[in-house]
């Protein structure tokens, strides 16, 4: 059974720094893996998605890494602002298990100015 | 071009109550999928609907139950509510339910269960 787990739990940096969030999976067998965003109350915005072919994907200021050897995946924000304080999730896709997302329990990331 | 539209946004319900949530997917999208948030249990899969027809299914007990019409729409239904059933429920919504192409999520249904 995938298990996917995020460190930190939760990160409060000053604005201006650059990030790196971490997720790992114990099932390298992965199809893909995508990094969400969601705000309090909301639902998930998609950020990244990571094709298990692939080792990065880059959107912005946003660069997601995956290492499916070590069951690893990082997403880095670079010059980190305010507006990006949210929740950051990892989930992967197993093609064994059909079509579900197993995601990790979250990063809650604060951007102070 | 339309998101994941779900409807309600916000339900209070009784316990003991039945409770229905609707989805729309985007245009062209095939696959449903749904999902239970709890600050305890994180983000869960429920089910997930191709093609009008169950394709893969989470561990939960069958008051949870789903279904999807021919123009891909999809209602989750809960029966016999209890306290616990009290979440934010999303839906996602794929391209001819390839995981190539990923996922793209609602906003939530919050349930509330008094």
């Amino acid at each position: 059974k995938q298990e996917v787990t995020q460190i930190p739990a939760a990160l409060s940096v000053p604005e201006g720094e650059n990030l790196v969030l971490n997720c790992s999976f114990t099932d390298s067998a992965i199809y893909n893996l995508q990094w969400f965003r969601q705000d309090p109350g909301k639902g998930l915005t998609s950020l990244l998605l990571i094709q298990s072919s692939q080792r990065e994907q880059t959107s912005g200021r946003l660069n997601a890494s995956l290492d499916k050897s070590s069951g690893r995946s990082t997403l880095y924000i670079a010059a980190s602002q305010p507006g990006d304080s949210a929740t950051y999730l990892c989930a992967a896709a197993e093609e064994t298990s059909g079509s579900r997302l197993t995601f990790g329990e979250g990063t809650q990331l604060t951007v102070n100015p | 071009k339309a998101g994941v539209t779900q409807t309600p946004r916000y339900l209070i319900k009784t316990r003991g109550q039945q409770v229905t949530l609707s989805c729309s997917p985007i245009s062209g999208h095939r696959s449903v999928s749904w999902y239970q948030q709890t600050p305890g249990q994180g983000l869960q899969f429920l089910f997930e609907y191709f093609s009008e027809t169950q394709r893969n299914k989470g561990n939960f007990p069958g008051r949870f139950s789903g279904r999807q019409f021919s123009n891909s729409r999809s209602e989750m239904n809960v029966s016999t509510l209890e306290l616990g059933d009290s979440a934010l429920y999303l839906c996602a919504s794929s391209l001819n339910g390839n995981l190539f192409y990923g996922y793209t999520f609602g906003s939530g249904t919050r349930l509330t269960v008094v």
